[in-house]
């Protein structure tokens, strides 16, 4: 069945450093890939979106481009600060996956200043 | 524009009591409505979805159900709380026929259970 793989956190970095999280998936098909992202006591919002393959999805100074070839989805950021503190999702949506989002078990970010 | 609402934020409630959380959602008309757990240091898990009144689909077996009495309105509840179903429960929704399935979520319930 579909599934999400993602890098292991807690990842610490310190402000205006580079920041990749990696996300690779398995599915039949042509899923569309999301990135969620849920700070500290409230709900997941929607980061970015790419729904075919080489797709770049970017909001908020972040991207990740749609890799078919590898099957990955990493997102990226040039400079972080610290209010992106929060805990990242990539989650899949399969062609045959009927309504179901398929989330990765998410990315702990901590930014320091 | 599109808002989601859940309540209560917050809830101790104590082995065997019952369970009613609600959501609903404004600014849209027949969405595809969601309920997700998110147990502590693990994933989402999707636990019921809902393409319109009264239709509920079950992804995951337990004590726990859902109903949806209005168009935007879905509620979980369950006749007696295990200690298992402490968690962070989101409700969500989606435009119907979208095949993308972009989800918005709520603000989130936390559920604790003594």
């Amino acid at each position: 069945g579909d599934s999400v793989t993602q890098m292991e956190g807690p990842v610490t970095l310190s402000e205006e450093a580079f920041l990749t999280i990696n996300c690779t998936y398995t599915a039949t098909g042509y899923p569309s890939l999301f990135w969620y992202v849920q700070y500290p006591g409230e709900g997941l919002q929607l980061l970015l979106k790419a729904t075919k393959a080489d797709d770049k999805g970017s909001n908020k100074g972040f991207e990740a481009t749609y890799r078919k070839e590898t099957t990955s989805f990493h997102l990226e950021k040039g400079s972080v600060q610290v209010s992106d503190s929060a805990v990242y999702f990539c989650a899949l949506k399969g062609s045959n996956s009927g309504y179901a989002l398929n989330f990765g078990k998410g990315t702990s970010l901590l930014v320091t200043p | 524009s599109q808002t989601i609402h859940q309540w209560p934020a917050t809830l101790v409630q104590p082995v065997g009591s019952p369970l009613s959380l609600e959501c609903t959602v404004e600014g849209t008309s027949n969405p595809n409505l969601y309920w997700y757990r998110q147990a502590a240091g693990r994933g989402l898990q999707l636990l019921f979805y809902s393409v319109g009144i009264g239709q509920i689909s079950s992804e995951v077996p337990q004590n726990l159900s859902a109903s949806r009495p209005q168009d935007r309105q879905f509620i979980l509840s369950s006749k007696k709380l295990l200690l298992s179903d402490s968690g962070f429960y989101l409700c969500a929704w989606s435009v119907n026929r979208n095949s993308y399935n972009e989800q918005f979520f709520g603000p989130g319930t936390r559920l604790t259970v003594l």
